[in-house]
């Protein structure tokens, strides 16, 4: 398995509860990202983490979304006290290096569904 | 800020047909552009991409060129596939520390037999 992969699938929670979504990048890759794909936004760009540092986090849509990556390797996104604006896929890409410094292309995982009722 | 504006469609051809999607950037500096796509129940993959004025990207038979003069990539196909239909971005990065993609809305492709 060398792509990158996102645990779960799918999620159903209810308002209000905390969820975790995981992200496996590609082995050897400094650069993993989050994004978010809704029917009402498109594909938003949350978060970027070059080894184990966030070094802006604005993109993120509200102090209830945190994301960390350890070890320069896994990363989750918490979203705390969901809420139903928050259902859309949660999508997890990574790279060797900065993609515009060498245009190097980001491998996109499946994605993580999550549906708040 | 970086923006990224394409037809969102649905485009509907006839297969061998000749497709152009539109895409017009907004972005500070010198952006690299990026032509993703998304098939039927699959992950997004990059189709192409073009890192300065005037490169040319290509793969799969899909053309996209860098217009710094018209800030646009507009992604070409001269005889497009039932196998084509799929849902593409046009995306830009310009890097300066956040480096995530900035998407389009996405074109949503169908091609009839």
């Amino acid at each position: 398995g060398a792509g990158v992969s996102q645990s779960p699938s799918n999620k159903v929670t209810e308002k209000g509860k905390d969820v975790e979504l995981r992200c496996d990048p590609i082995s050897g890759h400094t650069a993993l990202y989050w994004y978010r794909q809704s029917l009402g936004q498109g594909l938003e760009f949350l978060i970027y983490f070059q080894g184990n540092s966030a070094p802006d986090k604005s993109g993120l849509p509200s102090d209830r979304f945190s994301a960390e990556r350890t070890g320069g390797s896994v990363s989750t996104l918490t979203i705390q006290r969901t809420q139903q604006e928050d259902s859309a896929v949660y999508l997890c890409a990574s790279s060797l290096g900065p993609t515009s410094g060498i245009g190097g292309e980001q491998f996109f995982g499946p994605g993580t569904r999550l549906t708040v009722l | 800020g970086n923006s990224v504006t394409q037809m969102e469609g649905p485009v509907t051809l006839s297969e061998e047909a000749f497709l152009t999607i539109n895409c017009t950037y907004t972005a500070t500096g010198y952006p690299s552009l990026f032509w993703y796509v998304q098939y039927p129940g699959e992950g997004l993959q990059l189709l192409l991409k073009a890192t300065k004025a005037d490169d040319k990207g290509s793969n799969k038979g899909f053309e996209a060129t860098y217009r710094k003069e018209t800030t646009s990539f507009h992604l070409e196909k001269g005889s497009v596939q039932v196998s084509d239909s799929a849902v593409y971005f046009c995306a830009l990065s310009s890097g300066g520390g956040a480096d995530g993609l900035t998407f389009g809305k996405g074109t949503h492709l169908i091609i009839q037999p």
